[in-house]
C-alpha cells in the first residue's frame, strides 16, 4: 500500500539557518503530495502541496518539488524563524487506491532557536 | 467563513463508557474525513463520507467505533466500551468534495481523548 517515510527527529536550528526535511513515499502511479504543519497548540494546517510531477508548491518561504524519479518531496527553508518551530508532516493521497484519504509520514519536530 | 469545529475539545472518560464526537465541516463541503493521533501510531485514517455514505470505512480499528453524517453536513464519531489504547487526538478534516484526489482537506482543532 502507500507509504511515507519523513527524517527523524526532532531537528533543532539556529534562526536564519537553512533547512530541509526529507520525505519519500511509495505509491502506485502518481500521487498528490502535501506538507502539513501543526504549530504548538494548533491544528493541522496545509503549507503546501503538488499534484503533478516536477510541479513546485510554496507558501511563507517554504518549498517543495515532486520528483518522481526519486519519489520524493523534500521540504525546504532558505533562512527559518523562531515562528517556523512546529510539526511538519509529509503525506500522499491516491492516486488509486483509497485516493481520497491521506496518507501521513510520522511527522518531524522543528525547533528554532533564536 | 468558518472552518472546521469538533466538540469538544477535551473529553476524559472511564474504561468501558462511550463517547460521541462531533464535527461541523465548512459549509458546503461534502467530503469529510476523521483520523486519529497517537504517540504511538501518528496519525491514521478512519473513516470518510462522501455525503451521508461512508465509501470508504477501512480505518476502522474495531467495531467498537462507528460514525455517521445526517444532512450531508455534520458528522458523529462514536466509540463504545472504550480502551485506554482508544486515548489520542481525534481530528476530523473536510474537503468540497468536486475533486478528492486533488483538493485540500482543511482540519478541525481536534478532540483529545483520554481514557482512564
Amino acid at each position: 500500500g502507500n507509504s511515507v517515510t519523513q527524517m527523524e527527529g526532532p531537528v533543532t536550528l539556529s534562526e536564519e539557518a537553512f533547512l530541509t526535511i526529507n520525505c519519500t513515499y511509495t505509491a502506485t502511479g502518481y500521487p498528490s503530495l502535501f506538507w502539513y504543519v501543526q504549530y504548538p497548540g494548533e491544528g493541522l494546517q496545509l503549507l503546501l502541496k503538488a499534484t503533478k510531477a516536477d510541479d513546485k508548491g510554496s507558501n511563507k518561504g517554504f518549498e517543495a518539488t515532486y520528483r518522481k524519479e526519486t519519489t520524493s518531496f523534500h521540504l525546504e527553508k532558505g533562512s527559518v524563524q523562531v515562528s517556523d518551530s512546529a510539526v511538519y508532516f509529509c503525506a500522499l493521497k491516491g492516486p488509486i487506491q483509497g485516493a481520497q484519504k491521506l496518507v501521513f509520514g510520522q511527522g518531524t519536530r522543528l525547533t528554532i532557536n533564536p | 467563513g468558518a472552518g472546521v469545529s469538533q466538540s469538544p475539545s477535551n473529553k476524559v472518560t472511564e474504561k468501558g463508557k462511550d463517547v460521541e464526537l462531533r464535527c461541523d465541516p465548512i459549509s458546503g463541503h461534502t467530503a469529510l474525513y476523521w483520523y486519529r493521533q497517537s504517540l504511538g501510531q501518528g496519525l491514521e485514517f478512519l473513516i470518510y463520507f462522501q455525503g451521508n455514505s461512508a465509501p470508504d470505512k477501512s480505518g476502522l480499528p474495531s467495531d467498537r467505533f462507528s460514525a455517521e453524517r445526517t444532512g450531508g453536513s455534520v458528522s458523529t464519531l462514536t466509540i463504545q466500551r472504550t480502551q485506554q489504547e482508544d486515548s489520542a487526538v481525534y481530528l476530523c478534516a473536510s474537503s468540497s468534495g468536486q475533486a478528492p484526489f486533488l483538493e485540500t482537506q482543511y482540519f478541525g482543532p481536534g478532540t483529545r481523548l483520554l481514557v482512564l
